[in-house]
C-alpha cells in the first residue's frame, strides 16, 4: 500500500514553454502534498506543501506564480513550471501524506528529471 | 523553524565495518526522526525512523538513536555490504507539519 506515482518520470522542454508534472496516490486519499527540488548531488528541498481543494503554502524564495500547483482531488496533484528557463532544470519529486496514516508519514513518488534546453 | 545538519558529508568504509551518520537539529518540538536512503536517480526510500518517545530503535543491521536533550539522533549501520552505498539524508519533522532533511551524507562502502 501507500504508493505514490509520477508522470512523467522525464521531460525535455526548451526554454520558455511550460511543463505539467503529475503526483498521484495509487491506493489512499492524500490530503496533503509536498513538491520537492533536488539539485545534482544536494538535498530535497521543500518548494510547497498543498492541501486538498485549497491554495498551496510555498517555501520562501519559491515563486509562485511560476511553480503552479493545483491539488483538486484527494488523490492528484500537478505542478506545472511556467516559462521554464536552464536553471529550472532539477529534479522534481512528490510526496503524499494520507489522512488515515501517521501525521508524519510521507510516501514519495519516483521523481520527475526535468531538463530545459 | 526547524535547522537539520548533517555529518559527514561523505563517508567511505570497507567492507564489513560499521558506519555512523550523525544530525542536529534546532527545534525541541520536532518528535519524528526518519532516516532516508536515496539511490542515483530513485526516490527516497524510508529505512528507520524514531519518535521522540523513544531513545534507541534497531531493524537488523541498521540502528538510530536519540538524545532529546543534545537534539541529535544517529544512524548506525554495521556489517556493511555493497548494496548500501547511497545518499542517506535525515531528517526531522514535528507532528504533521513538514519534513526538513539534512543535507545528505554519500556512502560508499569499499570491497
Amino acid at each position: 500500500g501507500a504508493v505514490v506515482s509520477q508522470h512523467p518520470s522525464w521531460v525535455i522542454c526548451k526554454s520558455g514553454t511550460s511543463v505539467k508534472i503529475e503526483c498521484r496516490s495509487l491506493d489512499f486519499q492524500a490530503t496533503t502534498m509536498f513538491w520537492y527540488r533536488q539539485f545534482p548531488k544536494q538535498s530535497l528541498m521543500l518548494m510547497a506543501t498543498s492541501n486538498e481543494g485549497s491554495k498551496a503554502t510555498y517555501e520562501q524564495g519559491v515563486e509562485k506564480d511560476k511553480f503552479l500547483i493545483n491539488h483538486a482531488s484527494l488523490t492528484l496533484s500537478t505542478l506545472t513550471v511556467t516559462s521554464a528557463h536552464p536553471e529550472d532544470s532539477s529534479f522534481y519529486i512528490c510526496s503524499a501524506r494520507g489522512s488515515d496514516g501517521l501525521p508524519y508519514e510521507q510516501y514519495f513518488g519516483p521523481g520527475t528529471r526535468l531538463t530545459v534546453t | 523553524g526547524e535547522n537539520v545538519e548533517q555529518h559527514p558529508s561523505t563517508l567511505s568504509v570497507q567492507e564489513g565495518d560499521s558506519a555512523v551518520i550523525k544530525c542536529t537539529y534546532s527545534d525541541s518540538a520536532s518528535n519524528y526522526f526518519p532516516w532516508y536512503k536515496q539511490e542515483l536517480g530513485k526516490r527516497p526510500q524510508l529505512i528507520i525512523d524514531i519518535r521522540s518517545n523513544v531513545g534507541e530503535k534497531k531493524d537488523q543491521r541498521i540502528a538510530v538513536t536519540l538524545n532529546k536533550t543534545a537534539k541529535h539522533f544517529s544512524l548506525h549501520i554495521t556489517e556493511t555490504q555493497p548494496e548500501d552505498s547511497a545518499v542517506y539524508f535525515c531528517a526531522a519533522v514535528q507532528g504533521a507539519q513538514k519534513l526538513v532533511f539534512g543535507q545528505g551524507t554519500r556512502l560508499t562502502i569499499n570491497p
